[in-house]
């Protein structure tokens, strides 16, 4: 049973278009997270969802937007895609309270030309 | 800014050996400091945590050693094998205004030798 999964693991893309990420877990966490990986493997949070209200928005551009419909989702949408958007994104969820432990997904490479 | 530094970039070492790796942070209010191993093409998956209570902790082969005063710690992989290839990273977390986020370091890849 795959805990952290995302779709979909490869997409390519033109610069300009529009693009969706999905993700879902069903480890019954309450927070779901999007870091970017960048091409020298640096991963950096980009959002964080908690019971709905988004309560991380790093400096990322507002072409990025999360969509969470339930807890055990959190899609990433992303409008106008530009060259430098090229990288890794993993998704990650996590139980708020005690345990601070986070775990990914596999990862959807996103390649924009 | 980078809040929490890791080093080295990369690591050599023979099968049989120990790896170490080392981080550190500046940030105080950190009280969350897990290791995540990534193998090319995988998500990055936990591996060990650590919180500033304790200044040890051990799971198998690896050990995390924190110093809460030098605001340092470090992963210790004993008896390293050529399976145990592959990018280590530290991060720290708080349960604060920015929620629970993983403050990585920019990892440290790392080859076991046969």
């Amino acid at each position: 049973d795959t805990a952290v999964s995302q779709t979909p693991k490869y997409l390519v893309t033109q610069m300009g278009n529009d693009k969706s990420i999905k993700c879902e877990q069903n480890l019954g966490h309450d927070t779901m997270y999007w870091y970017k990986q960048d091409s020298k493997k640096f991963l950096k949070i980009m959002f964080s969802y908690n019971n709905k209200e988004l309560i991380i928005n790093e400096t990322v551009p507002n072409r990025f937007s999360p969509k969470s419909p339930d807890k055990a989702h959190l899609n990433l949408h992303i409008n106008s895609l530009e060259l430098g958007d090229s990288a890794v994104y993993f998704c990650a969820s996590s139980k708020s309270g005690i345990s601070y432990e986070q775990y990914f997904g596999p990862g959807t490479r996103l390649t924009v030309t | 800014q980078q809040q929490v530094k890791q080093s080295p970039q990369s690591l050599i070492v023979q099968k049989g050996g120990i790896s170490i790796i080392n981080c550190a942070y500046e940030n105080t209010a950190f009280d969350y400091f897990p290791w995540y191993q990534q193998f090319p093409g995988k998500g990055p998956a936990l591996l060990i945590a650590i919180r500033p209570d304790v200044s040890e902790k051990k799971e198998g082969r690896f050990t995390i050693s924190f110093n809460k005063s030098a605001k340092q710690f470090s992963l210790h992989i004993m008896d390293s094998q050529p399976g145990d290839s592959a990018t280590y990273f530290c991060a720290a977390s708080s349960n604060s205004n920015s929620g629970y986020a993983l403050n990585f370091g920019k990892g440290t890849s790392l080859l076991v030798t046969p």
